[in-house]
């Protein structure tokens, strides 16, 4: 069975560009979290998707967002990108979310390194 | 609100040596405990979880349990290798939480 797959790898963008990024999650996963990772802060929590619904979100900026489609795949999407926005960006799938814990085990992709210049 | 506290090393040993990584946690219910780790270059790994208190969450030889009086989950293993180097993170979630909570990793470096 497939992981969860992000693309791209790596990017670099410069200050005021947007960027998005994709993540594809293991088949038959419902649930996408997106979380960011910085030397300084570790890793914090965006947001996450469930059924094409964000269900929560993390302390962060209003352009930080996302989407989910119908077939679970995932984007997140930076807009007028500041250079504290450099970071690992990383995706995570489970079966579900909520009360269940063996089916909100969360499995995480390689990530996308997005460096703002 | 929810937080988890490691060790955050770095950690140097010599393969064959013992490990021990400190986790100690704040949290509201019950939540459920993780250990992930990342080898340089890729996302996180699940390495090992436990689900409620005195569970022992075990896996490649790394060890942890759940201890609820003391609020700790400390990783372990009795002989590391240099293949075990990589930065280990601890992690609270489940249950109501939506959410992984992590602490700030720990990096471990075995040499031969």
């Amino acid at each position: 069975k497939a992981g969860v797959t992000q693309t791209p790898r790596y990017l670099i963008k410069t200050r005021g560009q947007q960027v998005t990024l994709s993540c594809s999650p293991i088949s038959g996963h419902r649930s996408v979290s997106w979380y960011q990772q910085t030397p300084g802060q570790g890793l914090q929590f965006l947001f996450e998707y469930f059924s094409e619904t964000q269900r929560n979100k993390g302390n962060f900026p209003g352009r930080f967002s996302g989407r989910q489609f119908s077939n679970s795949r995932s984007e997140m999407n930076v807009s007028t990108l500041e250079l504290g926005d450099s970071a690992l960006y990383l995706c995570a799938s489970s079966l579900a979310s909520g009360l269940v814990v063996a089916k909100n085990i969360q499995y995480f992709g390689a990530g996308t390194r997005l460096s703002v210049l | 609100g929810d937080s988890v506290t490691q060790m955050e090393g770095p950690v140097t040993l010599s393969e064959e040596a013992f490990l021990t990584i400190n986790c100690t946690y704040t949290a509201t219910g019950y939540p459920s405990l993780f250990w992930y780790v990342q080898y340089p270059g890729e996302g996180l790994q699940l390495l090992l979880k436990a689900t409620k208190a005195d569970d022992k969450g075990s896996n490649k030889g790394f060890e942890a349990t759940y201890r609820k009086e003391t609020t700790s989950f400390h990783l372990e293993k009795g002989s590391v290798q240099v293949s075990d180097s990589a930065v280990y993170f601890c992690a609270l979630g489940g249950g109501s939480n939506y959410k992984l909570t992590f602490g700030k990793g720990t990096l471990l470096t075995v040499n031969p």
